[in-house]
This record gives structure tokens, sequence and C-alpha cells, in this order.
């Protein structure tokens, strides 16, 4: 069975300072992979998602994510945070084309002044 | 109104009462989902409904009820809850491919008593 691992449950940065949230998954099979942001009080928004081909991804709000198939991993990076990318941080994983999302535990990214 | 909406969005109840969670997409989405969100756990799956049909019971218990009149409305009917119920409900919608994002609604917070 699928499973998706969050490794950090809290990430405490420093504003304009680069950060990594990481994301491990089991597998074996083909996956679509992503990543879901939840501001507070709100429902979850796509940052972005990995279907097929390259395996840097771009998002919304600056982030991006690598794929790595050896590794089985799927991290979340932004260059440069701002105080408002304060929220939780979910990936999430597809497994052989069916619509149902695991998720990992979330992150919960604070950015510090 | 667009999106995903929610109502209510905080629900306070006792074990023996019957209530009912509302969802409706404004997205022309194919595809209705419900989560949990608790506070030690990941978000889960609970439901799948495509075109209307159930295509997905994550073991969910039968006190938790899902109702698809049609594509654009989700209902969750409620009775003889626990206190371990007690969660964020998110409800999303997409079309109906593995690969199409999932877009969520804020969330009816539930607290059983």
């Amino acid at each position: 069975a699928q499973s998706v691992t969050q490794l950090d449950s809290q990430v405490p940065v420093f504003e304009e300072a680069p950060v990594e949230l990481r994301c491990n998954y089991s597998s074996s099979v083909s996956v679509y992979l992503f990543w879901y942001v939840q501001y507070p009080n709100q429902g979850l928004q796509l940052l972005l998602k990995y279907l097929s081909g390259s395996t840097l991804v771009k998002g919304i709000n600056g982030f991006e994510a690598e794929f790595n198939k050896s590794q089985t991993s799927f991290h979340l990076r932004k260059p440069s945070v701002h105080i408002s990318d304060t929220a939780e941080y979910f990936c999430a994983v597809s497994e052989g084309g069916a619509q149902k999302l695991v998720f990992g535990q979330g992150t919960r990214l604070t950015i510090n002044p | 109104e667009t999106g995903v909406t929610q109502t209510p969005r905080h629900l306070v109840m006792g074990m023996t009462n019957k209530k009912s969670l509302k969802c409706e997409q404004h997205l022309g989405h194919n595809a209705m989902y419900w989560y949990k969100q608790s506070a030690k756990k990941p978000l889960e799956l609970m439901f799948v409904y495509n075109f209307k049909e159930q295509t997905e019971n994550n073991s969910v218990p039968s006190r938790f009820s899902p109702e698809c009149p049609n594509s654009s409305h989700l209902f969750l009917h409620l009775h003889t809850l626990q206190p371990e119920d007690s969660a964020l409900y998110l409800c999303a919608s997409s079309q109906d491919r593995a690969t199409d994002t999932q877009y969520f609604g804020p969330g009816t917070r539930l607290t059983v008593l």
C-alpha cells in the first residue's frame, strides 16, 4: 500500500531564507505527486504537481519541487520565503491512475521576521 | 459564488443528534470527495463520487452516510457520532481523472460532545 512521509512536522525559517520541505513516498507502481498548501481557516490549495516528464516542477508563489524516482522523494523548495508563506504544507500521492489521494502528515512552516 | 463552498462552517452536535454537511461546487466538475482532517492523523479520504455514483468508500463507519444528488452537490449525513469523530471535514471536486487537480472547500469544523 502506498504511504507518504513528511519528515518534518514543523520547520521554522527566517524571512528571505531558503526552505526545503521533505516528502518521501512508498509505492510499487507509477505515481502522480502533489503538494498542497493550507492557510489558516482555509481549505487546501494546489501548489504544484508532477505527472510525467521533467522532474523539476515549478508551481505558484515561487515554489518548486523535484521528483527523484530512485530516492522516492518529492521535496518542495523555495529560494526566499515571505511571512505570507506561513501555512501547513501537504505532500500527496495518487497511485496507478486512481483518483484517491494519500496525504502525508503535513509540515507547518513558520516564518520568523 | 465561485469554487467549492461548504455549509455550515462550524457545527456542534451531541452523540444522539442527526445533522448534515453540505458541499456545492461551481466549477463544472464531475467528481466530488469527502475528506476528514483530524488533529493527530493525516488527511484521510472518506468517499469519492464520479458522475453522482459512489466509486470509493474508504472503510468509513455507517454513521457517516454520503449523498450525491447531482454532480454539483454532495452531502454528508451524520448520526450517532462519537467524540472521536470531531474533526475538520473537507469537500473537494475535480474532473474525473487522477491527474486532475482537486479543489477544496474551506471545511466544516465538527465538534461532537
